[in-house]
């Protein structure tokens, strides 16, 4: 069965230095996504992506925030200048038809920042 | 905006019983409904969903109900076992086209043997 794959499973980091998670969407799979968990709290949304461009973001994807689809695979998250606060859980979704399909989640990318 | 709520942090059952999950959300427009399941170090993993143009909907072992009057979403999980204990979420899709999921804060679901 297709799934999302996500890498690394855990990234630990300096606070000011620039992280880039990368997903691997469903292979025929047209909108993106990303979300944060951090500990103990809601999923939230981050940003979402289609046709090569963002479709929606949340307060929380400020200017630090940017997303790639570099090639035909991958679908990447960079924060810039990492910050305490940005410690968390991502986790990369997809789906076929945007609104209203079922976002099918990875496996998620811990994210230390010290 | 939509605001989504469980009705309880944790849940405790016995093995064989069934389980009911609550979740409310905010926006009478709101018309995608899915529960997801989280076991430890994973992601949500998808269990069922419901549009607004249905009230019940049935899976394997699991049952969503959607009471759109007063803003309810159930998870019901039949004979629950012990491969059930996770957080358990509800989410819902934002209405006016937007492809976003607002979640709720989740229930701890532990099953005793």
């Amino acid at each position: 069965e297709p799934e999302v794959t996500q890498t690394p499973s855990h990234q630990v980091t300096q606070m000011g230095q620039e992280v880039i998670l990368r997903c691997v969407p469903i292979s025929n799979h047209l909108y993106f996504y990303w979300y944060r968990q951090i500990l103990g709290q809601k999923v939230e949304f981050l940003v979402s992506f289609y046709n090569n461009e963002i479709s929606e973001k949340s307060e929380i994807f400020d200017d630090q925030f940017s997303v790639e689809r570099p090639d035909g695979s991958n679908f990447t998250l960079k924060i810039r200048s990492t910050k305490l606060e940005d410690s968390a859980m991502y986790f990369c979704a997809s789906d076929l038809r945007g609104d209203t399909d079922t976002q099918y989640f990875g496996p998620g990318t811990r994210l230390t920042v010290l | 905006g939509e605001s989504v709520g469980l009705h309880l942090p944790t849940l405790s059952v016995q093995e064989g019983d069934n389980s009911i999950i609550n979740c409310a959300y905010s926006n009478s427009a709101s018309d995608y409904f899915i529960w997801y399941k989280q076991e430890s170090g994973k992601g949500p993993q998808f269990i069922i969903d419901i549009r607004s143009n249905m009230d019940k909907r049935q899976g394997q072992r699991v049952t969503v109900l959607l009471n759109k009057t007063v803003k309810h979403l159930s998870l019901q999980i039949a004979a629950t076992q012990p491969g059930d204990s996770a957080v358990y979420f509800c989410a819902v899709s934002a209405q006016g086209g937007s492809e976003k999921l607002v979640f709720g804060k989740g229930t701890k679901l532990t099953v005793n043997p």
